[in-house]
């Protein structure tokens, strides 16, 4: 299958700190890739979908200045969690469209990146 | 109501069991269907996209109920390694192509 891959796997960070967060398809290339958010037991919760090169669209709720998407290439989109802080501590996980003709669009998702914002 | 929803469990059955989860989905729209399993701290992996017609792989077979909008995923000759939690999946179209998933239904396989 496609593999995705997220650096880092996990941070700790000072609260009011910011982190950058990528995610890299590595052996296709996604116009689109998502960013997904996962707290302790619940489901994943879309963030924000990425394409390359145009603005990230937002989900509702979803604050664009604090999390800040950058997709500058087909293999390449970034989460940057700016002044972070402990609420913002989660699971989050990015998911590339890989799209063959004729076939289902798939989602691959990389491996997540845990935050902990003390 | 949730878009996706799903049985939490947990479901405890032993090994070699046959085990059905169920799903439900509110958006009579949606085209594409999916299952994947996620084990504990880790992403979610993909198991098997659900068509209309039914589909078979190995010891899982996935079925699509569009008239009553649900899906199902049924898992024989349970195996340890089968415990995780495994979530249904959507996408509503509609050009949306972010995926849609349901809260997950937890699997433990017991010796």
């Amino acid at each position: 299958g496609a593999v995705v891959s997220q650096h880092p796997s996990w941070v700790i960070c000072k609260s009011g700190t910011s982190v950058k967060i990528e995610c890299r398809s590595l052996d296709f290339q996604a116009t689109t890739m998502f960013w997904y958010r996962q707290f302790p037991k619940q489901s994943l919760m879309l963030m924000a979908t990425s394409n390359e090169g145009s603005k990230a669209t937002y989900e509702q709720g979803v604050e664009k200045d604090k999390f800040l998407i950058n997709h500058a290439s087909l293999t390449l989109s970034t989460l940057t969690v700016t002044s972070a802080h402990p609420e913002d501590s989660s699971f989050y996980i990015c998911s590339a469209q890989r799209r063959i003709a004729g076939e289902v669009d798939t989602q691959y998702f990389g491996p997540g990146t845990r935050l902990t914002v003390l | 109501r949730k878009e996706v929803e799903q049985d939490p469990g947990p479901f405890n059955v032993p090994e070699g069991a046959t085990v059905a989860f169920n799903c439900t989905y509110s958006n009579s729209a949606s085209q594409s269907f999916f299952w994947y399993r996620q084990d504990c701290r880790k992403e979610p992996k993909l198991l098997m996209s659900v068509y209309s017609s039914g589909n078979e792989d190995g010891r899982f077979t996935a079925q699509l109920n569009r008239a009553s909008q649900y899906i199902s995923l049924l898992i024989r000759d349970s195996k340890l390694s089968d415990s995780a939690t495994y979530l249904c999946v959507v996408n509503i179209g509609r050009g949306r192509r972010a995926l849609t998933f349901g809260s997950g239904t937890r699997l433990q396989v017991q010796p």
